[in-house]
């Protein structure tokens, strides 16, 4: 497709498991984000790549949150051991080009609920 | 604190109706993005502003840059029940030639009644 695709969509994991959440940003884009958007509330940003080059990553809330990007373009973002203030919907965004402040294009989200 | 405050956090009101939305801060951005986001699905961007007093229009929706770079609006007129979802402003700190992060708001969510 033309757009950002993120996989999966919904995902239920219980305490202490692990999950990847996926994203295929547009094709060409040089920029890939990470954002964690809680209930009601605006996105925070977690990590950017810059093609394979994971850059920032300072917005990471702990060591069990891991995010690659091997071949500049898909990138996974892992949450190990995953504990309940882990629920939340993860979006992933793309943009051309490697500028931190150009038009970002984002994917529908991963929502993940854990129990 | 968040380095953006949007205000009010949340707004219903009847299809017609004007309505204005508000983006503050105490620091100066280099340039200031608007997003809209409906349930389910990522933001879109609506427009991006890059000079203090800079007024743009998208149809019938506003949005004007503050002088000082610090703070944005969003007038809607005439609203429509499509007008429905998130409203968030996303600003980058003035800095480097590729440009600082962005940092985004806390939202407006707006509801429409027909």
């Amino acid at each position: 497709g033309a757009g950002v695709s993120q996989s999966p969509r919904y995902k239920v994991a219980k305490r202490g498991q692990d999950v990847a959440l996926r994203c295929d940003p547009i094709s060409g884009h040089v920029s890939l984000f990470w954002y964690q958007q809680a209930l009601g509330q605006g996105p925070e940003f977690l990590t950017y790549f810059q093609n394979e080059a994971q850059l920032d990553k300072s917005g990471l809330p702990s060591d069990r949150f891991f995010a690659e990007r091997p071949e500049g373009s898909v990138s996974t973002l892992k949450i190990q051991r995953t504990q309940q203030e882990d629920s939340a919907v993860y979006l992933c965004a793309s943009s051309l080009r490697a500028r931190l402040d150009g038009e970002l294009f984002f994917g529908e989200g991963s929502r993940l609920t854990v129990l | 604190t968040q380095l953006l405050e949007q205000s009010p956090q949340f707004l219903s009101i009847q299809e017609g109706e004007n309505l204005t939305v508000y983006c503050n801060s105490s620091s100066v951005f280099s340039s200031l993005q608007w997003y809209r986001q409906e349930p389910g699905e990522g933001p879109v961007l609506l427009v991006t502003v890059v000079t203090g007093g800079e007024v743009k229009k998208l149809k019938r929706l506003t949005f004007q840059f503050g002088d000082a770079r610090k703070d944005s609006s969003l007038h809607i007129t005439a609203a429509q029940p499509g007008d429905t979802g998130l409203y968030l402003c996303a600003g980058a700190l003035g800095g480097n030639n590729a440009g600082n992060m962005l940092t985004f708001g806390g939202g407006t969510r707006l509801m429409v009644k027909p």
